[in-house]
């Protein structure tokens, strides 16, 4: 069975820092794209970054380039989005999935995690 | 960015009603058009790919259609445990886009 479970969202203070973790089970997790997908109290999806199976290749979305950086760890079945300088807009359900395709990326997601919550607030 | 436009915002209907939801791309994205449903508390879950290809395990009352610029995802028969939020997603290329999602609320 697959499996997505996050980690990380405390509540943090604008221009704070954090890290999402995501630990995957149930499929071979080097064999897949993975993304961050955000979720704001009340709202609708906004895609926020992807990470290649093999790590080497990373998009973002404009609202987080240069502030998230995306990671993976193979070894571990972990994947990691690193968040500095976070705004109150960042507040969040903060979702991890899978990208349907194996060994490429087709930009749609198969799996979901049930998300982890930031809230940025001073 | 390609801008994924959904209507209706919400939708009131009757079990047994039949639904479509219409998703208006800014661009072409050929077949690139997939489906979620989402219901208050869970994670989305992916009812139709490629715009009309049927996710395993999703009931046949689901179905979609359209290409390019031009979206709809009907239901055929609502059924109690269909109310929620639908959104349609581009996969065409990143920035992945999505609509801003259609309530569906029980008349």
């Amino acid at each position: 069975e697959v499996q997505l479970v996050e980690s990380g969202g405390v509540v943090v203070q604008p221009g704070g820092s954090l890290r999402l973790s995501c630990a995957a089970s149930g499929f071979t997790f080097d064999d897949y794209t993975m993304h961050w997908v955000r979720q704001a109290p009340g709202k609708g999806l906004e895609w926020v970054s992807l990470i290649s199976w093999d790590g080497d290749s990373t998009y973002y979305a404009d609202s987080v380039k240069g502030r998230f950086t995306i990671s993976r760890d193979n070894s571990k079945n972990s994947l990691y989005l690193q968040m500095n300088s976070l705004r109150t807009e960042d507040t969040a359900l903060y979702y991890c999935a899978k990208d349907i395709g194996s060994s490429g990326w087709l930009y749609y997601f198969d799996y979901w995690g049930q998300g982890t919550l930031v809230t940025v607030s001073s | 960015d390609i801008q994924m436009t959904q209507s209706p915002s919400s939708l009131s209907a009757s079990v047994g009603d039949r639904v479509t939801i219409t998703c208006r791309a800014s661009q072409s994205i050929s077949s690139y058009l997939n489906w979620y449903q989402q219901k208050p508390g869970k994670a989305p879950k992916l009812l139709i790919y490629a715009a009309s290809s049927l996710q395993s395990g999703v009931p046949s009352r689901f179905s979609g259609s359209g290409s390019g610029t031009d979206f709809t995802l009907t239901i055929s028969s609502l059924q109690p445990e269909d109310f929620a939020t639908y959104f349609c997603q581009q996969s065409d290329s990143p920035p992945i886009t999505f609509g801003q999602g259609t309530r569906l609320e029980i008349k």
